[in-house]
């Protein structure tokens, strides 16, 4: 069973602060991971990927892969009230399909 | 230039009844995969379609069923509907060349059977 696992939260820092979200992953067979963002009753959107070992970094989000250690971490410096939201982590499964395997989501509440 | 589009947004059916739901991708991608998202879990994957055929399919009975046009559009249909098929149906567009593989989600059918 290939299985994605994340903290459920809710995760709560103030505004200003670096939310640090994290994620393991079972199968080491995966290619790439996927951070995506979703705001309650909206559909998933697309934050960042990574499938190198080490940091990627975009604006105010670092995502951080290490495939050794099966564990893949999204890092939001100067967070904002409008982060708030459910982030899922999710694992690119390849082969004759592309499918993505999502953990459950960690809900960020950023206070003003 | 449109993102993934589906329709209808809501949709309210009884047990037992039969349901469309339809996708349109992105411009210039080719692959649309379904994803069925419960209350409070992460997307699960239903069936991803390419080349009009379906490429494969995660753990769902065979009540769901898609189609995928040449225009690269999708369908999914559920028959026999349950009370647990209510969930948000995310239709998920890509392009197959795409080395990194990413995929844009639409925004989404909510279904909820009674």
């Amino acid at each position: 069973q290939k299985e994605v696992e994340q903290n459920s939260g809710p995760l709560s820092v103030p505004e200003g602060a670096i939310a640090s979200l994290n994620c393991t992953y079972s199968d080491r067979g995966s290619q790439s991971f996927f951070w995506y963002r979703q705001y309650s009753g909206k559909s998933p959107e697309l934050i960042m990927f990574i499938y190198s070992n080490g940091d990627k970094e975009d604006g105010r989000f670092t995502a951080q892969l290490n495939k050794a250690s099966q564990y893949v971490s999204l890092l939001i410096r100067d967070s904002q009230p409008s982060d708030s939201a459910t982030y899922l982590c999710a694992a690119l499964y390849g082969g004759a399909t592309n499918k993505l395997i999502f953990g459950t989501g960690t809900l960020l509440a950023v206070q003003p | 230039d449109a993102g993934v589009t589906q329709s209808p947004t809501h949709l309210i059916k009884t047990r037992g009844q039969q349901v469309t739901l339809r996708c349109s991708p992105k411009s210039g991608h080719d692959t649309v995969s379904w994803y069925q998202q419960a209350l409070g879990q992460g997307p699960q994957f239903i069936f991803q379609y390419y080349e009009e055929e379906e490429r494969q399919r995660g753990n769902f009975p065979d009540r769901f069923s898609g189609h995928q046009f040449p225009n690269y559009s999708s369908e999914l249909n559920v028959n026999a509907l349950l009370l647990g098929d209510s969930a948000l149906y995310l239709c998920a567009s890509s392009f197959l060349g795409n080395l990194n593989n990413e995929q844009f989600f639409g925004p989404g059918t909510r279904l909820t059977v009674l």
